[in-house]
């Protein structure tokens, strides 16, 4: 079946620090890729996301880009702030009617000024 | 607009007890999904709803059953439950299958 993986964590950088958290999947057809963002006590977010191959999904200084060649879409920010103290998960959707999430386990990072 | 609400926030049972956790859709949604998350680990899907119908479902078993309204709110119900069945369980609505999936906070289920 289709799945997630991502860096096992945590992550822990320096404020202004580069952030790079990898994320591959598998899957059968050509899934839309997410990554989400849970802050503590909090739901998920949607933080981005591309439906094909080539996009790049941006947002508030994360980016990602849908590497179909291999099967990647790993989250990036130039320089982290406290404020992106966070558990940051990498999910595709199933193309299987309900369009169903399918998650990575997760990755922690903590930000220190 | 209301966002996506959940209730109650934090739950605590003893195993064999039955739950019911409830989710208010976003306005103008009409599919709901459930998904568990176990400490530590990412969301699993539980089965979602659209339209009043189910319209998947996870590898959960048949005591995980669910519920869509008429105005697209929805209920998770777990009877027997097992000590393992401790989670955060999200609810997610959207427009339609396939569309964006906006979570709401979730409910902390401790079964002890």
């Amino acid at each position: 079946g289709n799945s997630v993986t991502q860096m096992e964590g945590p992550v822990t950088l320096s404020e202004e620090a580069f952030l790079t958290i990898n994320c591959t999947y598998t899957a059968t057809g050509y899934p839309s890729l997410f990554w989400y963002v849970q802050y503590p006590g909090e739901g998920l977010q949607l933080l981005l996301k591309a439906t094909k191959a080539d996009d790049k999904g941006s947002n508030k200084g994360f980016e990602a880009t849908y590497r179909k060649e291999t099967t990647s879409f790993h989250l990036e920010k130039g320089s982290v702030q406290v404020s992106d103290s966070a558990v940051y998960f990498c999910a595709l959707s199933d193309r299987g009617g309900s369009e169903k999430l399918v998650f990575g386990k997760g990755t922690k990072l903590t930000v220190n000024p | 607009e209301t966002g996506v609400t959940q209730s109650p926030t934090h739950l605590i049972k003893t195993r064999g007890q039955q739950v019911t956790l409830r989710c208010s859709s976003q306005s103008g949604h009409n599919t709901v999904s459930w998904y568990q998350q176990a400490l530590g680990q990412g969301p699993q899907f539980i089965f979602q709803y659209y339209r009043e119908e189910e319209n998947g479902r996870g590898n959960f078993p048949p005591r995980f059953s669910g519920l869509q309204f008429p105005n697209y709110s929805s209920e998770l119900n777990v009877n027997a439950l097992e000590l393992d069945d401790s989670a955060l369980y999200l609810c997610a609505s959207s427009g339609d299958p396939g569309y964006e999936q906006y979570f709401g906070p979730g409910t902390r289920l401790t079964v002890t």
